[in-house]
C-alpha cells in the first residue's frame, strides 16, 4: 500500500465551480502534511500547509481529519489559472525528514 | 534570482555512463532534499541533507545513487553506470529549517533520458 493515496482525476470543472480533493495516507504518526501544486512540466510550489485545526487562504480550505487519516482541498470559485496538478505530501514516521508525496490529482478548469 | 537552482536542465546518457547532477539552494537553507520524479508520478524521495550531514539516504534506489554535500550549499546527485530505469526528472528541494517542519523550495529539476 502507498504511504499516501489520491485519485488521479482529472477534475474537469467550469470556471466558478467548487471542488474538493481528498489524500488519504497511511501512517498515523506524520506530523505534518502540504497540499503543493505542480503546472505541467514545472516543479512543484507550496499551495499550503494543513493544520489540525484546518486552515483557510482565499478560495482555498485545507482540513485534516487525523482519525480518518485523510486530508483535504476545498477550491471554490474556481479559476481558468488553477488548472494544475495538487499533491498531497506528508512526513513519515520513523523519519520526519522523509516525505512523501501523493501521485496528484489532475484539475482542469475549463471557461 | 534568489531561488533553487539545478544544472543541467536536460542531460541524455548513454547507458553505462556516469551522471552528475548539481543543485544550488536558497542561500542559508539549512535543509536539502533530492527527489526522483517519473512520468504521472508524485516525486519519490531519494535523500536529505542537514548543512553538511546527509541524515536520511533510505530513498536512493540503488549504490549506483550517490549524493552529497560538502560544505552544506550545493549538492551534487551522482548516478553510476546509468540504466534506462534510472531516466525520470530530479528534483532538489531546499528549506530554510531543519527536518519537516517548513515549505520546501524546488529547484527546475533535471531531466534525464538514459538511451
Amino acid at each position: 500500500r502507498k504511504e499516501v493515496e489520491q485519485d488521479p482525476g482529472p477534475f474537469n470543472v467550469p470556471e466558478g465551480a467548487t471542488v474538493a480533493f481528498n489524500c488519504t495516507y497511511s501512517n498515523s504518526a506524520s506530523q505534518s502534511f502540504f497540499w503543493y501544486r505542480q503546472d505541467c512540466r514545472k516543479e512543484p510550489k507550496l499551495l499550503m500547509s494543513v493544520y489540525s485545526s484546518g486552515n483557510e487562504d482565499g478560495r482555498f480550505t485545507a482540513q485534516l481529519n487525523r482519525a480518518s487519516q485523510y486530508i483535504s482541498l476545498l477550491i471554490r470559485d474556481s479559476k481558468l489559472s488553477d488548472s494544475a496538478t495538487y499533491l498531497c505530501v506528508v512526513n513519515g514516521l520513523d523519519n520526519f525528514n522523509k516525505f512523501y508525496f501523493g501521485s496528484g490529482t489532475k484539475l482542469n478548469v475549463k471557461p | 534570482g534568489a531561488g533553487v537552482s539545478q544544472s543541467p536542465r536536460y542531460k541524455v546518457a548513454k547507458r553505462g555512463q556516469d551522471v552528475a547532477l548539481r543543485c544550488d539552494p536558497i542561500s542559508g537553507h539549512v535543509s536539502l532534499f533530492w527527489y526522483q520524479q517519473a512520468l504521472g508520478q508524485g516525486p519519490e524521495f531519494l535523500t536529505y541533507f542537514q548543512n553538511e550531514a546527509q541524515l536520511d539516504k533510505s530513498g536512493l534506489p540503488s549504490d549506483r545513487f550517490f549524493a552529497e554535500r560538502p560544505e552544506g550549499s550545493v549538492s551534487t546527485l551522482k548516478i553510476q553506470r546509468t540504466q534506462q530505469e534510472d531516466s525520470a526528472v530530479y528534483l532538489c528541494a531546499s528549506s530554510l529549517e531543519a527536518g519537516g517542519l517548513g515549505e520546501q523550495f524546488f529547484g527546475p529539476g533535471t531531466r534525464l533520458t538514459v538511451l
